[in-house]
């Protein structure tokens, strides 16, 4: 089955704790993003990546780090999480971003205290 | 301004009706357009793109394009209760960054 994968799905965690949000994708995508959801704000794009070691800033990039070592495998890092990271996260994959269907992991909600 | 611009709703229309959602943007370069459905608690799912001006018709879906107006929209036909969710229109401004509207949230009552 066509899928994108995070993990975890939950997590709540203190100011200033380093997390790692995993994200995976089994279609061979090259194209690779990650969003937060807030009320009213909708989707912003914080990173995104074309292939391999190919990444690039989204609108909202502060505060975030990405690495892309395998086309699989697309990790959101919070070095220093703050309360305003607080948010839904979403992953997505496409195969290309013009006519290509993008793909959107489940989701993962993170509370920052 | 913002650059994707959406109604926030709630839009509600009756079982059967059209619905019609419409989205403006700002940037005169954006190439292509999406609409995502997001069902509450659920993750965007695409419903349709378009990048040339127009209508594009995808079973009781259609969008439309007008570049010249900075305009695109999407028309429900023969909407059902299982269409109500919220409605993302996302923009690709060229070199693959896509900007989505807020959303607007369809209430389809039967």
């Amino acid at each position: 089955e066509a899928q994108v994968t995070q993990n975890p799905r939950y997590l709540i965690t203190v100011t200033g704790k380093k997390l790692t949000v995993t994200c995976s994708q089994n279609m061979n995508h090259e194209y690779m993003s990650w969003y937060r959801q807030d009320p009213g704000l909708g989707l912003r794009q914080i990173y995104y990546s074309m292939n391999v070691e190919v990444t690039d800033k989204g609108d909202v990039p502060e505060g975030y780090k990405v690495s892309r070592k395998e086309k699989r495998n697309f990790p959101l890092i919070l070095e220093s999480p703050s309360p305003n990271q607080t948010s839904l996260y979403f992953c997505a994959s496409s195969g290309g971003m013009i006519t290509g269907t993008q793909y959107f992991g489940p989701g993962t909600r993170l509370l920052v205290l | 301004q913002k650059e994707v611009e959406q109604n926030s709703g709630p839009l509600s229309v009756p079982e059967g009706a059209i619905a019609s959602l419409n989205c403006t943007y700002s940037d005169r370069g954006s190439q292509s357009f999406f609409w995502y459905r997001q069902y509450s608690g659920k993750s965007p799912e695409l419903i349709m793109f378009i990048y040339s001006n127009g209508d594009k018709e995808d079973g009781r879906f259609t969008a439309q394009l007008n570049k010249a107006s900075q305009y695109v929209s999407l028309l429900i036909r023969d909407s059902q209760p299982s269409d109500s969710a919220t409605y993302l229109c996302a923009v690709n401004k060229g070199g693959n960054k896509l900007v989505f509207g807020a959303g607007t949230i369809l209430r389809v009552k039967s």
